[in-house]
């Protein structure tokens, strides 16, 4: 069955610093990826999706994710962590019908100063 | 801003109380999804839908039901309810309804308390 886990509940980094979010997934096929964030106070927001191609995925905000088949990894990096990315993210695939998502737990990023 | 409304954003019952909760999506959205959010269950999937018509169901309970408005808005009907209903209750909309591959539009969420 399709199921997804982000290993980390909770990860503090340094205003500047570098992050990667992990994420592990399982999936019949090359599945549709996809990280979201969760300000607090607010709705989920697409950070980026992975469908095919390019195993290296741009998103909005600066991040980017990694699709490695080998490793049923899809991590989320930044290159410098600003305050204001301090949420909650989320890593999702299709359920089996494909008529919806199955999210991760979640990771909570802080940010120190 | 997602385009995606929900009311109210705070909601205080009672056990064994019924509640409504209204969604409406982004303009030109034809599905709707709903989502409850706890802290044990993380974000589960509880329904679907697309032009008025039901297109899946996940873990819905029996006391929970859903409807999708000729005008698109839905909403989520919970009865009966109990302390562990107490959640946050998300409404997400798509262009298409093929939840898994393409992008949702998520709203801010009611949070239920039941006591």
């Amino acid at each position: 069955a399709q199921s997804v886990t982000q290993p980390d509940i909770h990860i503090t980094v340094s205003e500047g610093a570098s992050l990667e979010l992990r994420c592990n997934y399982s999936y019949g096929a090359t599945p549709y990826l996809f990280w979201y964030v969760q300000s607090p106070g607010q709705g989920l927001q697409l950070l980026l999706k992975y469908f095919s191609g390019d195993t290296l995925v741009q998103g909005i905000k600066g991040f980017e994710a990694e699709f490695k088949r080998s490793q049923s990894s899809f991590n989320l990096r930044k290159p410098s962590v600003h305050w204001s990315d301090a949420a909650e993210y989320f890593c999702a695939v299709p359920n089996q019908a494909g008529t919806a998502l199955i999210f991760g737990k979640g990771t909570t990023l802080s940010v120190s100063s | 801003d997602s385009g995606v409304t929900q009311t109210p954003k705070h909601l205080i019952t009672a056990t064994g109380q019924r509640v409504t909760l209204r969604c409406s999506p982004r303009s030109g959205d034809l599905s709707v999804y709903w989502y409850q959010q706890s802290l044990d269950q993380g974000l589960q999937f509880l329904i679907q839908y697309y032009n008025g018509e039901e297109r899946a169901k996940g873990n819905i309970l029996e006391r929970f039901s859903a409807q999708q408005f000729p005008d698109l808005h839905s909403e989520l009907n919970l009865s009966s309810l109990e302390l562990g209903d107490s959640a946050l209750y998300f409404c997400a909309s798509s262009v298409t309804g093929t939840g898994g591959n393409e992008k949702l539009f998520f709203g801010s969420g009611t949070q239920l308390s039941v006591l």
